[in-house]
């Protein structure tokens, strides 16, 4: 079965660090493009890091330079390192496969499609 | 970057279709047939309904269906079901390596 399986969310005090783990199975991270996505309580969801299966990555400008993406192929998990931590970042973190972009026998580097695979989320609470 | 902007709330009764918009810009849903659609369900995580504009993912019920034009895009779903009672958001590509989602609209089923 695929399925993704975050863990790692909890209370921390602002200015603090958290990681953040997404297990998979049923396919490959390595092989995949893998994004996480948040949503603060009661608001709608924003793009928040994608990694690309050769291992580019990237962020949205609201984290950037505060959160880094990275994966363990020998474990076939996602991670997002969450330093500085602020109370904005309050949110459900959801770990996703996005697709990346493919037509006519051409797939396109970095042009991404849709999030086709969700894990169930994993919250994140950032206060004093 | 900016969200793609959606109704806040849209509504309808059982059987009848409604439309939901999503408007972007010409740097994201304009420039690109890369527009998905998600339902999410209290609690629950989303779920792909629509992806490039107008594609189905398997297992989605063909009352749910996308279309674009210039900046807009808009997902129909018609013969509607209590089931269908749900948070709807769009999301478009826009470049760089980026993602916009919609702010989400709320949909009630009378």
């Amino acid at each position: 079965e695929v399925q993704l399986v975050e863990t790692g969310g909890g209370l921390i005090q602002p200015g603090g660090s958290l990681r953040l783990s997404c297990a998979a199975s049923g396919f490959t991270v390595s092989s995949n493009y893998m994004s996480w996505v948040r949503q603060a309580p009661g608001k709608g969801l924003e793009w928040v890091s994608v990694i690309y299966s050769g291992g580019s990555t990237y962020y949205a400008d609201s984290v950037k330079g505060r959160f880094t993406i990275s994966r363990d192929n020998s474990k076939n998990t996602l991670y997002l390192q969450m330093n500085s931590l602020r109370a904005e970042d309050t949110a459900v973190y959801y770990c996703a496969r996005i697709l990346g972009y493919c037509s006519g026998g051409s797939c396109y580097r970095g042009v991404l499609d849709a999030f086709d695979i969700w894990g169930q989320g994993t919250m994140v609470t950032v206060s004093s | 970057q900016s969200a793609l902007t959606q109704p806040a709330s849209v509504s309808g009764s059982p059987g009848q279709s409604i439309t939901i918009s999503c408007t972007g810009t010409s740097s994201d849903v304009g420039s690109y047939n890369l527009v998905s659609w998600y339902q999410q369900h209290p609690g629950k995580a989303p779920k792909l309904m629509i992806y490039e504009v107008s594609k189905r993912p398997s297992g989605v019920s063909n009352r749910f269906s996308g279309s674009k034009s210039g900046n807009t895009a808009s997902l129909t779903i018609s013969g509607l079901q209590a089931e269908d009672e749900a948070d709807y958001y769009c999301c478009s590509y826009a470049g760089s390596s980026s993602v916009v989602f919609g702010g989400g609209t709320k949909l009630t089923v009378l």
